[in-house]
């Protein structure tokens, strides 16, 4: 495996189910990130975990819930969803520090709340 | 032809046409920018960066301009192929910002044979 692995590729949930997205990364990068991708929207940032600890948690309800266990997975929790957190949800990683060269994103989870 | 990315979502040009994608950014502080591209059930994947101490980069088949004086970047893609159609999205990283990425709202890229 290379690259950001995301699992799974598509998910339909209902409003009162719990279910996890997990996020894996093998490329030694030391910084990971959930984005939001909706139609006709810009990437919006959810979370942003920098040597395993949470550094940025953009105004995301508590349905959604990230860990980090180490600095090469990343889950994203979700209970009790609503419709409108249908969209494609993507996770990134990085190198942060002197050789910083952007995000290197996985193909993202397909997600959709009935 | 040519796009403005967040004013005209779309563009269409046949193949083995040049394609230039634009995109203004917003904060004269980012003096990183990066060009993505995301094909349909994909994940954005990295095209080309530039930084701000240059204002022309170029890669195979693509050539990224900066114009720092009016907040522009553009994306010059050469003999554009079927395979090219995707969204396009630029990215700015404002110094200081701990390497949070702004993304633009992309444009969809369409080639026709």
């Amino acid at each position: 495996e290379t690259g950001v692995t995301q699992t799974p590729r598509h998910l339909v949930m209902g409003m009162t189910n719990k279910k996890s997205l997990k996020c894996e990364q093998h490329l030694g990068h030391n910084a990971m990130y959930w984005y939001k991708q909706s139609a006709k929207k810009p990437l919006e940032l959810m979370f942003v975990y920098s040597l395993e600890e949470r550094v940025e948690n953009n105004s995301v309800p508590s349905r959604f819930s990230p860990e980090c266990p180490n600095s090469s997975h990343l889950f994203l929790h979700l209970h009790t969803l609503q419709p409108e957190d249908s969209a494609l949800y993507l996770c990134a990683s990085s190198q942060v520090g002197h050789h910083f060269y952007g995000y290197t994103f996985g193909s993202g989870t397909r997600l959709t709340v009935v | 032809g040519e796009s403005v990315g967040l004013h005209l979502p779309t563009l269409s040009v046949q193949e083995g046409d040049n394609s230039i994608i634009n995109c203004a950014y917003s904060n004269s502080a980012s003096d990183y920018f990066i060009w993505y591209k995301q094909e349909s059930g994909k994940g954005p994947q990295f095209i080309i960066d530039i930084r701000s101490n240059m204002d022309k980069r170029q890669g195979q088949r693509v050539t990224v301009l900066l114009n720092k004086t009016v907040k522009h970047l553009s994306l010059q893609i050469a003999a554009t192929q079927p395979g090219d159609s995707a969204v396009y999205f630029c990215a700015e990283e404002k110094s200081g910002s701990n390497y949070k990425l702004t993304f633009g709202k992309g444009t969809l890229l369409t080639v026709n044979p």
